[in-house]
């Protein structure tokens, strides 16, 4: 089963800033098959990126990832307030389904 | 559009069986996709419990395959979720998702609560 890693744990910035998320693998993933997902506080999450870089529906495009092989990133080019929030990246494509520990942006 | 409502006990005592249930609203579960479950432990992360598409056919996390069974019911358009001799440890909000095989899930019913005591 592939370990995903997310850093930072935590990432603190403000509003009109640039979030960089990075969530590492422990093995190579396939057919760049990690999709990243947003939580609210009391909510389900939310996907935002599939394919490791195709924007989900009806998501801003501030919102871009990248990556391949085993490192992968999420940009938020300019956080708006309701972009704070902690966020996910998951590998998918096999029997089982990891996600990493989550970042949590505030 | 597709929505996913989970129901169950809020509620479960030590040794016993949780037992939930995700209705299906705005789309047939016979047409396709897989369905699934996803746990989330209060304060931790998200962890895949398991899956099932509209024929029965299951797939579940290795580390909690004794424990779990999901089952169809495709007369009332839902799927349900058995984990039985439960502890502590399977306190978590439960969430009912939709997705293809092996694929991301996109869409995410809001959650039940289950806690264990």
């Amino acid at each position: 089963e592939i370990v995903l890693t997310q850093s930072p744990g935590t990432l603190s910035l403000f509003p009109g800033e640039r979030a960089t998320l990075s969530c590492r693998a422990s093995q190579t993933v396939t057919n760049s098959y990690l999709a990243w997902y947003q939580q609210k506080p009391g909510q389900a999450p939310r996907l935002l990126i599939h394919g490791a870089s195709s924007r989900a529906t009806g998501i801003p495009d501030r919102f871009s990832g990248s990556g391949s092989g085993t490192d992968f990133t999420l940009t938020i080019s300019r956080l708006e307030p309701e972009d704070f929030a902690i966020y996910y990246c998951q590998h998918y494509g096999t029997s089982s389904y990891s996600f990493g520990q989550g970042t949590k942006l505030e | 559009q597709v929505q996913l409502q989970e129901s169950g006990p809020g509620l479960v005592k030590p040794s016993e069986t949780l037992s939930l249930t995700c209705g299906v609203s705005g789309y047939s579960i016979s047409s396709g996709y897989y369905w699934g479950w996803i746990r989330q432990p209060p304060g931790k992360g998200l962890e895949w419990v398991g899956s099932i598409f509209h024929t029965g056919t299951t797939y579940y996390n290795s580390s909690l395959k004794s424990q779990v069974t999901i089952s169809v019911d495709t007369s009332k358009n839902q799927i349900s979720l058995r984990l039985k001799s439960v502890t502590a440890a399977d306190a978590a909000v439960y969430f009912c998702v939709r997705h293809r095989y092996y694929y991301f899930m996109d869409v995410w019913g809001k959650g039940t609560t289950v806690a264990v005591s």
